[in-house]
Formats: C-alpha cells, structure tokens, sequence
C-alpha cells in the first residue's frame, strides 16, 4: 500500500514550458487535492476533486488546469510556466471530508 | 472568511521541556480541526483529527485539545525527533481543508 505518490520528485523548467505533475493515490479515495507551499505562506490549494469527472477550482488555479478520468489518478497541468510558480507542490487524497494524506511533493523551480 | 491562525511561529525548546502550540481560528461552522506534522522536504503527516470541544486526542508525547475558539497541541518531555513544523487545519463545512501557516519546533538536546 502506496498511499499517495507523486512525480517528478524535482524539476526545473524554463519560462514558458509546460508540464504535467502526476499523483497517484492507491486508497480509493474520492477526494484528491493539489496545494502549492511557498516558504511562510502555508498551504494554498489549487484544484481538487470529488470523484471522477468532477473537478473544482480552490484558492490559487490560475495557470493551473486538472483533470480526473480515474479514481486513483490526478494529474496537475501547468501551461507556460512562469517564475511565481516556482514552489514546491503537493497532492493529497481523502475519504470523504475527513483527513487527508500527502504526497511526498514535487519541488518545482521555474528560470 | 473563515481563518486560521497559527502560535507562535517557530518554538525552541530544550529538550524534556515541554510546552503547547496554538491553533485558533474565526468559526463558520467547524467541521473538524487536523494536526499534521511536516519534516523539511517531505510532505505533512497526520496526527490527529478533532470535531468537537472537549476532545483530546493522544499519542507518544503529543496530546491535542480542542475549544469552541482554539486548539492546543501539548508536547510533553520532546526529544529532538519531536523536531518538524507542526501545522492546524479546519474543515470549515464544506470539501476543503484551511490550513495554518505552522509552528517551527526545534527541540534542543
């Protein structure tokens, strides 16, 4: 049992490239999150899940995108990547509302 | 907006000494209060899970309390492994968790 993985666990993108951040969650768990930590702000979330098919925006989508075609599987896109999302992200899953669990994240630097 | 607020930032404790982190947020209807601990480059552990005051929950040297206005999470006697960011969330309703910006705890042997 997994739990939760994520990949790349490090990348370095240029300004403008494109990405897609995968999360896997072997729980079967309908909610999958993405959050974005930068040094002394906290956790922000990006987009998250109830199910598959359903997706909705949280606290700080803009030039993100997701999708989920799969219980297990919740890819984050980035598109033209610019410097301010240089962070490090994580993915998490939970049964219903209750506790979530976290990927290992992936640091992401954009130059 | 619902809020969550995080004290002190960072703690540094010599070790056997014990103390309490704050957690205490704006209240639009509480669905449960989560600690979770975060070692540097990894991603947050849970810990505990509250929903109502007047629950304590307990495990090794950590016990969390829950209040209608705030949560503490007691270290009692720390070790330096004890050593981590220890961050606050709250359901406040609805899918989503609010999260804390955390406590930096530095145990000192």
């Amino acid at each position: 049992n997994a739990g939760v993985t994520q990949t790349p666990k490090f990348r370095i993108l240029k300004i403008g490239q494109s990405m897609t951040l995968q999360c896997t969650q072997d729980m079967n768990h309908n909610y999958m999150y993405w959050y974005r930590q930068d040094p002394g702000m906290g956790l922000k979330l990006i987009y998250y899940s109830v199910g598959a098919g359903i997706t909705d925006k949280g606290e700080v989508p803009n030039g993100y995108n997701v999708s989920r075609s799969t219980t297990e599987d919740f890819p984050l896109r980035l598109e033209l990547a610019a410097p301010s999302q240089t962070s490090v992200y994580f993915c998490a899953s939970s049964s219903t509302r209750r506790e979530q669990y976290f990927g290992p994240g992936t640091r992401l630097t954009v130059t | 907006e619902d809020q969550v607020t995080q004290s002190p930032e960072a703690l540094r404790l010599q070790e056997g000494e014990s103390s309490s982190l704050n957690c205490s947020y704006t209240v639009s209807g509480l669905r449960g209060l989560f600690w979770y601990r975060q070692d540097p480059g990894k991603g947050p552990e849970f810990l505990f899970t509250l929903y109502s005051a007047g629950e304590e929950k307990e495990k090794e040297r950590l016990k969390a309390t829950l209040t209608k206005k705030e949560s503490f999470l007691h270290i009692t006697a720390p070790k330096p492994e004890d050593s981590a960011t220890y961050l606050c969330a709250i359901n406040f309703g609805n899918e989503k968790l609010t999260f804390g910006t955390g406590t930096r705890l530095t145990i000192i042997p």
